[in-house]
Parts: structure tokens; sequence; C-alpha cells
């Protein structure tokens, strides 16, 4: 079946140590999307690829980096320089950048990352 | 930059009662309007979307949402909740710049239906 599939599930950090976040889609989409999820703030996006090797930043981009060398993986570090990390972070896609909302966005499961 | 507000953060109903969540966005062009379900453990799901044409959407489960231009809104509504309904409800906004898409969420409704 195809989906997108977010690693781990959980996740503590250390103070101080950059996480990667993983975060994998079979579906064929040319977009990804990073968001991070906390009680009452919804959903804020972090970063965004529309296509290999090119990404842009979301509304909270500090203290985040990202990658996307194939199309089929968008990889989210969060650095030592994210001052509040603990959350929920959620992967998506879709079908590309230009019409992908039509069919709307296709989520992950989420990776919960705790800060220890 | 774009906004989406959802005043109801918290709602609780009993089952077979009607349902209606507001939606509110600022922005005056034009805009793509979803709303997203999220049941307990479960991912992120697509409920209904608004493109163009009928602004009286209807999607899964017995959801509606109807999109007033005039008032930027986008309330989702159902008739008779059920108490499987007890979710955390998204409304998102895209809008059409030709910047490529990415969607604004709301801050989200917690609902729960109550026997």
């Amino acid at each position: 079946d195809g989906g997108i599939t977010q690693s781990p599930k959980y996740l503590f950090r250390k103070e101080g140590q950059n996480v990667t976040l993983s975060c994998e889609q079979n579906l064929n989409h040319d977009a990804m999307y990073w968001y991070r999820q906390d009680p009452g703030q919804g959903l804020r996006l972090i970063y965004y690829s529309q296509i290999v090797n090119d990404f842009q930043k979301g509304d909270i981009a500090e203290g985040y980096s990202v990658s996307r060398e194939k199309k089929e993986s968008f990889p989210l570090t969060v650095t030592s320089a994210q001052k509040n990390p603990t959350a929920f972070y959620l992967c998506a896609s879709s079908i590309d950048g230009g019409t992908g909302t039509y069919y709307g966005y296709t989520f992950g499961s989420g990776t919960r990352l705790t800060v220890v | 930059a774009q906004s989406v507000s959802q005043h109801n953060h918290h709602v609780i109903l009993s089952e077979a009662a009607s349902l209606e969540l507001g939606c509110n966005y600022s922005y005056g062009g034009t805009v793509n309007l979803f709303w997203y379900v999220q049941y307990p453990g479960q991912h992120l799901q697509l409920l209904l979307k608004y493109f163009s044409g009928d602004p009286l959407v209807k999607g899964i489960k017995g959801f509606e949402a109807e999109f007033i231009k005039s008032k930027f809104s986008f309330n989702l509504r159902k008739p008779s909740v059920q108490w499987s309904d007890t979710a955390e409800y998204f409304c998102a906004v895209n809008i059409l710049t030709g910047g490529g898409n990415k969607l604004t969420f709301g801050t989200g409704t917690q609902l729960k239906v109550e026997l």
C-alpha cells in the first residue's frame, strides 16, 4: 500500500543534541511538508519542498533544517538551536506543489519528540 | 500572512445533537478550503474540501461545510453527531498565489460526543 512512513514513532533527545526525523513516501508525490503540532496551536508549517533539491522555509523554520536529495525522502533535523523542540511532528505529501492540494495532503502517523 | 481562526476550542455534545464548528480565514483572494479530522491515535484525514462551484460541499461521514465568501467563513456542520465523531477537527486554507501550495491550519477544535 502506498503511504507515508515516519520514524521513529517516539524519540527522546537530550538538550544540546541534534536529532533527525525520517519521512519516506512511496506515493510518487512531488511535494512534501513538515508540520509541528502543539496542543492548542494546531499545525504550523516548518519546511516544505515542491521538487527534489529544493525547499522553502515555512512559518517556524528557526532551529530546523531539511534536505530533499530524493523524491521519496524528506528528513527533518531538529537542531540544538530549537528552543522548544518537544512536540508532535507530522510529515505530509501532495501530488505536486502546483495543483496537489486539489487532492489534499496525505499525512504520516507522526513522531513525538521529547527533550529530556 | 494569511491566518485561520477556529473560535471553538473545545465542544462537548450529546449524541444526536447538531454540530457547527466555525472557521474564518483572513485573505481576500482565491482560496481552497479544507476540513481535516484527527481521531484519537490516528492520522489526519481529509473530511471535505472546497475549490469552486457550489459553496455547500459534502464530505465523508455525513459532514458538510458551507463557504460564505462575504464572511470569509467555511463552517463545518453535521445534523446529528455520533459518539464516534469524537476527534479533533482542523480547518485549513490554501491561498492560490502561484507561489506553491502550502496549507495554513487553524488551531483545531476538540469535539467530545457523550453517550
